[in-house]
């Protein structure tokens, strides 16, 4: 099974900032990598989807980029309602594996 | 729009059995995927079973394997999991959630989740 490592698993920042969340697959997986946010108490939400394609919907202050088993979810600038959980998961083969999340708190 | 309820959590002892439901409607139900996704309490997301648009293929977590079986009515919209022998780590809430397209494997949709606890 692939396995998807996620850090850091939390992450104080303040709105306006800029953050990054780096998770790293066990081996290739070509782009097969999405981002989910997850509110709490609610199903998660699709962001980006093999690396570095923007959801329909999803503001532009989010991106995603990757480099070899290495990929990266940056947040331009924090707003208020992007403090939640965040994961990345690997569509490459199944079992399609999760990272173990990064929760995105307020400092 | 999309829509997809889930149906049949509840409490259930180890080593019973309870079977999940997600009726889903808003798009064309018979073309796409289908995945099961857990997530215990106050842990992370763990992928469940995904099973194709026509029901021909499916695949499992290790986790679940012999255990749970994924289903679909495609006459009545409707995703199932059958969960036999259940275990103390079964407990989590249970997402039904939609393939982006056949089987590419990743979500675009998800219900709103329904809460299997496993006790004695």
């Amino acid at each position: 099974d692939i396995q998807m490592t996620q850090s850091p698993s939390s992450l104080s920042a303040s709105v306006g900032d800029r953050v990054t969340i780096t998770c790293r697959a066990s081996q290739s997986i070509d782009n097969y990598l999405n981002w989910y946010q997850q509110k709490l108490g609610k199903a998660p939400k699709l962001l980006i989807y093999t690396a570095s394609t923007l959801q329909s919907g999803v503001p532009s202050r989010f991106s995603g980029s990757a480099s070899g088993t290495d990929f990266t979810l940056t947040i331009s600038s924090l707003q208020p309602e992007d403090f939640a959980a965040y994961y990345c998961q690997q569509s490459y083969s199944p079992p399609y594996t999760f990272g173990q999340g990064t929760k995105l708190e307020i400092e | 729009q999309v829509q997809l309820v889930e149906s049949g959590g509840g409490v259930v002892q180890p080593g019973r059995s309870l079977r999940l439901s997600c009726a889903a409607s808003g798009f064309t139900f018979r073309s796409y995927g289908m995945h099961w996704v857990r997530q215990a309490p106050g842990k992370g997301l763990e992928w469940v079973a995904i099973i194709s648009y026509d029901g021909s293929n499916k695949h499992y977590a290790d986790s679940v394997k012999g255990r749970f079986t994924i289903s679909r009515d495609n006459s009545n919209n409707t995703l199932y999991l059958q969960m036999n022998n259940l275990r103390t780590e079964d407990t989590a809430v249970y997402y039904c959630a939609k393939d982006i397209d056949s089987w590419l494997g990743y979500f675009d949709h998800w219900g709103q989740g329904t809460l299997v606890t496993v006790s004695s």
